[in-house]
């Protein structure tokens, strides 16, 4: 099956600071989701982007398919950014990167 | 709309025991989904059911079985629990299967002990 990586798998920053995540997988795709796993377990659908680019508010999500990547950015990170972000390549989760965001 | 529901919220089973979580959407969606998260993981999936009547198996089907009751209701059952199942166990829907958005249910932490 496709395999997903994501990097970094941790990620501290100060409140106010922007970020980057890489989500790459190993199979053309053309389903991928980016979610966002709360401190209580919930899940968050952010973006649901097989390819191009698109934003809402402070987080944007870039995909390109055909180099097999997706990044997720977030501008001016809050506290209540904090928690783990997962990308979704056709229902196969990466393991996540951790975002812990100090104020 | 409630979204996607589940229960129970909780569940502590002994090694051997059977349950069936349930799991039901008002969102009209012809795809469901079962997910299972260990610690520090990302979720990994059970079974799918891309409409009524089908279901397939995922990336990890050993030891479940599921039920597509109907359109709003897809259900997971464990017939002889084992530690090894002891996880939080997510449900979800979407309008058609591959398509568009993932829609999550709150989860169910299942103990097994």
């Amino acid at each position: 099956g496709i395999q997903v990586e994501q990097s970094p798998p941790d990620l501290i920053l100060q409140e106010g600071a922007n970020s980057t995540l890489r989500c790459n997988f190993s199979d053309s795709v053309n389903n991928l989701q980016w979610f966002h796993q709360n401190p209580w377990g919930q899940l968050i659908n952010l973006f649901y982007i097989p390819s191009g680019t698109k934003q809402n508010g402070r987080l944007s999500a870039t995909t390109v398919a055909t180099e097999r990547y997706s990044l997720l950015y977030i501008s001016s990170s809050q506290t209540t950014d904090s928690g783990v972000y997962f990308c979704a390549p056709y229902m196969r989760f990466g393991a996540g990167t951790r975002l812990t965001v100090k104020p | 709309n409630a979204g996607v529901t589940q229960t129970p919220k909780f569940q502590v089973l002994k090694t051997g025991q059977s349950m069936t979580l349930q799991c039901a959407q008002d969102m009209n969606h012809n795809s469901m989904y079962w997910y299972r998260q260990d610690p520090g993981m990302g979720l990994r999936l059970i079974y799918y059911s891309a409409s009524e009547g089908t279901t397939d198996k995922g990336e990890v089907p050993n030891g479940y079985n599921v039920s597509r009751l109907n359109k709003r209701e897809f259900s997971l059952r464990l017939e002889s629990a084992a530690p090894s199942q002891t996880s939080v166990y997510f449900c979800a829907s979407r309008t058609s299967f591959g398509t568009d958005t993932q829609y999550f249910g709150p989860g169910t932490r299942l103990t097994v002990l």
